[in-house]
């Protein structure tokens, strides 16, 4: 357990409306990740960060922003949601024991 | 570009089989492969491989790596219900100051009682 948590751990909207997702992790890791889970895809990098305020994009992260104002807390928002970003969204830290990734529990995101 | 390929795809076996999944990579500036278990919830770690040809072992599973060729296998004996899931292969590599992580599409493992 990386002590990471995810919330809301399942969310509905509609197409059009904002929307955050929050990781929260209680160990002072430096690296988080935001990814998003589909079949056929496998886990795809939207957005990660190497520190507070230091942030970068990953491989699909149109239609997605990110930031973090402070060590424990990763924000993704997704800024007017389609149907398209219905999936999947785990964060993960780097960290100990093996000094590699770990994942939060998920959350469901359904947009109608 | 780098890439990561899993295979099979999947794959159906009863119990007491003994299955091997591959991973196979092309990554600039390779630093350790992982294997990922995902069951209905979020991937949990198995192993870091970053030597060839040491093997890594935990209980019915094991893993090892080849630098050379660029693959992995991950083995698993006597195979459970329980080991149902799917197997994620990744690799990690050092950039601009950070840890980025190619993951494979992953192989579904369906173990029959």
């Amino acid at each position: 357990d990386a002590g990471i948590t995810q919330s809301p751990r399942h969310k509905v909207t509609e197409t059009g409306t904002p929307v955050t997702l929050r990781c929260h992790q209680t160990e002072n890791h430096r690296y988080m990740y935001w990814y998003r889970q589909d079949p056929g895809h496998g886990l795809r990098l939207i957005h990660y960060s190497y520190g507070v305020k230091d942030t970068d994009k990953g491989e699909v992260s149109d239609g997605y922003s990110v930031s973090r104002s402070k060590t424990e807390d990763f924000l993704l928002t997704l800024e007017s949601a389609t149907s398209s970003q219905t999936s999947v969204y785990f964060c993960a830290i780097r960290g100990p024991p093996a000094d590699t990734q770990y994942f939060g529990p998920g959350t469901r995101l359904t947009v109608l | 570009e780098d890439k990561v390929v899993q295979s099979p795809l999947s794959l159906v076996v009863h119990e007491g089989d003994t299955v091997t999944l591959n991973c196979s990579y092309e990554v600039t500036n390779f630093r350790s492969l992982l294997w990922y278990k995902q069951e209905k919830k979020a991937p949990t770690f198995l192993f870091m491989l970053t030597s060839s040809g040491i093997e890594k072992k935990s209980g019915r599973l094991s893993s090892i790596l080849d630098k050379k060729e660029l693959f992995s296998i991950l083995n698993i004996t006597a195979t459970q219900t329980g080991d149902s899931a799917i197997y994620l292969c990744a690799v990690e590599k050092p950039t601009s100051g950070t840890y980025k992580y190619i993951f494979g599409t992953g192989t579904r493992l369906k173990v029959l009682a």
